[in-house]
């Protein structure tokens, strides 16, 4: 069965600390992975693509990971903001158009 | 460039009651689609469509018709509301295969 497990549920760290979001899948045929960043009461917003060929990529304070052959990603967040909290959804495309979503994890960044 | 725009932000219902969720995107995008959300379950597929005219059900249809008459709108209608149906409703559009969805803001409906 197609699915997305991302780990933690929930997370709470103190402004300026490091954390990282981990998501694991068994979908496939794999074709890439999306990371989304959804804001309380507004819609998800896409952060980064991984496609199958891409280990590691970076979009200002935010670096995503793949290992294909584990089929894990994770999330990496450096000197975390209170603007940071959020929920971060993992989306696995699968070759052939559908989307396999991850129940998220809530992020809480505190002063 | 609006983006996704979906409409009422917020709509509270008495159980029987029928309404239309709005979704329209100015970015030309072939394939729209809707999902609800509710806590502990993410987002989950209600109906899609990959162009004008073509519709087809997602993971969770009971209880809910579309249409895609033009590019621009897919309006999502609840025929007889029900308390299950009480979620967030999200709207999205993307350019097709495995483009970046882009999501409205979406509509918090509650079925009373």
């Amino acid at each position: 069965k197609n699915q997305v497990e991302q780990s933690p549920q929930s997370l709470i760290i103190l402004e300026g600390k490091n954390c990282t979001l981990q998501c694991n899948y068994t979908v496939s045929p794999f074709s890439n992975l999306r990371w989304y960043k959804q804001d309380t009461g507004r819609g998800p917003v896409s952060l980064t693509i991984m496609t199958f060929s891409e280990n590691t990529k970076s979009n200002g304070r935010y670096t995503a990971t793949l290992d294909a052959d584990t089929k894990q990603s994770s999330l990496h967040i450096t000197a975390s903001q209170l603007s940071d909290s959020a929920s971060y959804i993992c989306v696995v495309i699968q070759a052939g158009t559908a989307l396999i979503f991850g129940k998220g994890t809530t992020l809480s960044v505190s002063s | 460039n609006a983006g996704v725009t979906q409409t009422p932000k917020f709509q509270v219902l008495k159980t029987g009651q029928s309404m239309t969720l709005q979704c329209a995107q100015d970015m030309n995008h072939e394939y729209m689609s809707w999902y609800r959300q509710d806590p502990g379950m993410g987002l989950r597929l209600i109906h899609y469509s990959v162009g004008a005219g073509i519709t087809d059900q997602g993971e969770v249809p009971n209880g809910y018709n579309v249409s895609r008459s033009t590019t621009e709108d897919f309006p999502l209608r609840l025929l007889s509301a029900a308390p299950s149906q009480t979620s967030v409703y999200f709207c999205a559009s993307r350019v097709g295969g495995t483009g970046e969805l882009f999501f409205g803001e979406g509509s918090r409906l509650t079925v009373l």
